[in-house]
C-alpha cells in the first residue's frame, strides 16, 4: 500500500518568513495529493490539493509543488502569520485506492 | 446536514467498558471514513463506507473495534472492552466521491478518555 513520509515534524518560522514541508510517497500510481492544516483542538481542513497532471497550484500565499519523477510533493507558505501555525499534513491517494494516506504532520510556529 | 457531525464530542470510560460512537456525514455524500488520532500524531486510518459495496476494515486495529453504516448514512464505531491505548480523538469524514478525486471534509471529533 500507500507509504507518506512528512518532513519537517516541527517547524519555526519567523513571521513574514517562508515555511516548505515536504513530503514523499511510494505509490507511482498516486494523483491526488491533498494539504490539510489543523488548528489546536479542531478539525483538519483542506488548504490546497493538486492532481498528477499539474506541477504547480497556486492560492495566494500557499502553493504546492509535485515532483512525479521524484514521487515527493511541498507545501510552500510565504510570507508567514501567527494564524498559519498549526500542523500540517500531507496525503496521497491512488486511483486503486480508497482511501487516503496521510503524513505523520508538521507542527508549524510563526513566531511574532 | 451542513458539516460532519459527531456525537459525543468527549467520552470518559472506564477500561473494559464498551463505546459508540457516532458519525453523520454531509447529506448526499457517499463515502464515510473513520479515522484515529492519537496525541501528537497523525492521522490513523481505521475504516471506509462506500455507498452499499463492502467496507474496507483494513485499519481497524483489533476485533474490538467495528463499525456500521446505516441506510448509507449515519455511521456508529463501536469499540468493545476498552483499554487504555484506545484514547484518542476519533475522526469521521465523509466525501461526494471515491478514488482519485476525493475531498474529505472531516468532523469535529470525539475525544475518548479510556481510565
Amino acid at each position: 500500500g500507500e507509504n507518506v513520509e512528512q518532513h519537517p515534524s516541527t517547524l519555526s518560522v519567523q513571521e513574514g518568513d517562508s515555511a516548505v514541508i515536504k513530503c514523499t510517497y511510494s505509490d507511482s500510481a498516486s494523483n491526488y495529493f491533498p494539504w490539510y492544516k489543523q488548528e489546536l483542538g479542531k478539525r483538519p481542513q483542506l488548504i490546497i490539493d493538486i492532481r498528477s497532471n499539474v506541477g504547480e497550484k497556486k492560492d495566494q500565499r500557499i502553493a504546492v509543488t509535485l515532483n512525479k519523477t521524484a514521487k515527493h510533493f511541498s507545501l510552500h507558505i510565504t510570507e508567514t502569520q501567527p494564524e498559519d501555525s498549526a500542523v500540517y499534513f500531507c496525503a496521497a491517494i491512488s486511483g486503486s485506492a480508497r482511501q487516503l494516506t496521510f503524513g505523520s504532520g508538521t507542527q508549524l510556529t510563526v513566531l511574532p | 446536514g451542513a458539516g460532519v457531525s459527531q456525537s459525543p464530542s468527549n467520552k470518559v470510560t472506564e477500561k473494559g467498558k464498551d463505546v459508540e460512537l457516532r458519525c453523520d456525514p454531509i447529506s448526499g455524500h457517499t463515502a464515510l471514513y473513520w479515522y484515529r488520532q492519537s496525541l501528537g500524531q497523525g492521522l490513523e486510518f481505521l475504516i471506509y463506507f462506500q455507498g452499499n459495496s463492502a467496507p474496507d476494515k483494513s485499519g481497524l486495529p483489533s476485533d474490538r473495534f467495528s463499525a456500521e453504516r446505516t441506510g448509507g448514512s449515519v455511521s456508529t464505531l463501536t469499540i468493545q472492552r476498552t483499554q487504555q491505548e484506545d484514547s484518542a480523538v476519533y475522526l469521521c469524514a465523509s466525501s461526494p466521491t471515491w478514488g482519485g478525486a476525493n475531498v474529505l471534509t472531516f468532523g469535529a471529533g470525539s475525544r475518548l478518555t479510556v481510565l
